[in-house]
């Protein structure tokens, strides 16, 4: 199967700018999720979306990042406006979701779109 | 709030030598998650544990799961240099919370 496409890969821009990243999850994968990544750190979830519904968007910084979902496939996350802190690297993973396989609801990740805030 | 802990953060060691990394979490959970990162690439899933006293194991690698003292290692036995990479615990339900990895290198 495909994995979970992401781009751009790469993006570099200035403080105050705005960036723009795109995911396509694993087809039939109901949950997506959007990690930051910043180097040298483990991954922290942004935001959880069941389909086109958020489930958790606890950690998102509202006031300048958003994402959606719509239609319950493809997602964008967006920055406005960018901060130096928010160079990481943004990864996007999918997984059919707890309540379908009891057990396991393993992730797979994207290679992720590294952002450098200049 | 779930935290996930990892020891070491950083470890050098050499070819045929064995070692276990330590992942500890604050709060219950049946479901643990081991990934593996190698440089500038995406994350890699490895193993999944969901109950106490799980065991799994892939060639050089076994995790163990132990829920009452929250508590999974990761053992290597007789390292070989292409499992230098950055290995990372997860704990959760659906949303999973990241340890901050263990950057594992292994020398000739």
């Amino acid at each position: 199967e495909a994995g979970v496409a992401q781009s751009p890969r790469y993006k570099i821009i200035e403080k105050r700018q705005s960036v723009a990243f795109w995911c396509n999850p694993i087809s039939g994968h109901a949950t997506l999720y959007w990690y930051q990544q910043i180097l040298g750190q483990g991954p922290k979830l942004l935001i959880q979306f069941q389909n086109n519904g958020v489930v958790d968007d606890s950690q998102l910084p509202k006031d300048r990042f958003s994402a959606e979902r719509l239609k319950g496939v493809d997602s964008t996350l967006k920055i406005q406006p960018a901060k130096l802190e928010d160079s990481a690297v943004y990864l996007c993973a999918s997984s059919r979701g707890q309540g379908v396989f009891s057990g396991a609801n393993v992730l797979t990740f994207g290679a992720g779109s590294r952002l450098t805030v200049l | 709030e779930l935290k996930v802990e990892q020891n070491p953060l950083f470890l050098s060691m050499q070819e045929g030598k064995n070692y276990t990394i330590y992942c500890n979490y604050s709060t219950t959970s049946d479901r643990l998650y081991w990934y593996r990162q190698d440089p500038g690439k995406s994350l890699e899933s490895l193993f999944v544990l969901l109950s106490n006293g799980a065991v799994k194991q892939e060639g050089r690698l076994m995790a163990s799961l132990d829920t009452k003292a929250r508590l999974s290692t990761l053992h290597i036995t007789a390292a070989v240099h292409d499992l230098s990479a950055t290995y990372f615990c997860a704990v959760g339900a659906d949303g999973l919370t990241f340890g901050k990895g263990t950057h594992l290198i292994i020398q000739p």
